[in-house]
């Protein structure tokens, strides 16, 4: 089983739908979680992290479920530029090292 | 926000070459970076965990001796891919945290695509 899952899509939803992704991790031990988005050939950016009580930002909203061990993240009223590749990063002691382990992404097409 | 930046952005060398690439915090300190390679439709896989005056930390697979570590400062990780080969042709990014054990995000720089012609 992998140290973090995701479905990998893609996702293709019409401008203005609403799309959920999951996430899931196996190390019940973590202690971090994030959302990044990556543009094809650029580099990971900070979504945003989450917290156990749950926390939106604008359109977004991340849920954290400790007991289930997964992650969240809620697209609202999805635009054209929301397009990219979505990672699920878990950070984790392991092996005496903090650690963040990625997700292989779920890819989002939004389509006019 | 924390800034990383990377140079150079873009590589392009003959086999065996040796190509350094540079990572730089650049409004933080950071004791800790990550270095990744991500080839095409896959996920970032991390290389090694680089700490500042000391060791790099490898991850299993990875060729100490031919991925070069140094963290000689708190701003500044180098990565030296050592004769390189075409199959050392990949997308390779580095990463700072402002903290660890605080659940500091990190911070990626712009990313090195690196072909070995």
């Amino acid at each position: 089983r992998k140290e973090v899952e995701q479905d990998p899509g893609p996702f293709n939803v019409p401008e203005g739908a609403t799309v959920a992704f999951n996430c899931t991790y196996s190390n019940s031990a973590s202690q971090s979680f994030f959302w990044y988005r990556q543009d094809c050939r650029k580099e990971p950016k900070l979504l945003m992290s989450v917290y156990s009580s749950g926390n939106e930002d604008g359109r977004f909203t991340a849920q954290l479920n400790r007991a289930s061990q997964y992650i969240s993240l809620l697209i609202r009223d999805s635009k054209l530029s929301d397009s990219a590749t979505y990672l699920c990063v878990v950070g984790a002691l392991s092996s005496g090292t903090y650690k963040y382990i990625f997700g292989t992404g779920t890819r989002l097409k939004v389509l006019a | 926000g924390a800034v990383v930046s990377q140079h150079p952005s873009w590589v392009i060398c003959k086999s065996g070459t040796s190509v350094k690439i540079e990572c730089r915090s650049l409004d933080f300190q950071a004791t800790t970076m990550f270095w990744y390679r991500q080839f095409p439709k896959q996920s970032l896989m991390l290389m090694a965990t680089s700490n500042e005056g000391s060791k790099a930390t490898y991850e299993q697979g990875v060729e100490k001796d031919k991925f070069l570590i140094n963290h000689a400062s708190l701003t500044l990780s180098t990565l030296t891919v050592t004769s390189a080969h075409p199959e050392d042709s990949s997308f390779y990014i580095c990463s700072a945290s402002l903290g660890l054990y605080s659940n500091q995000p990190q911070h990626f720089g712009d990313g090195t695509r690196l072909s070995i012609l």
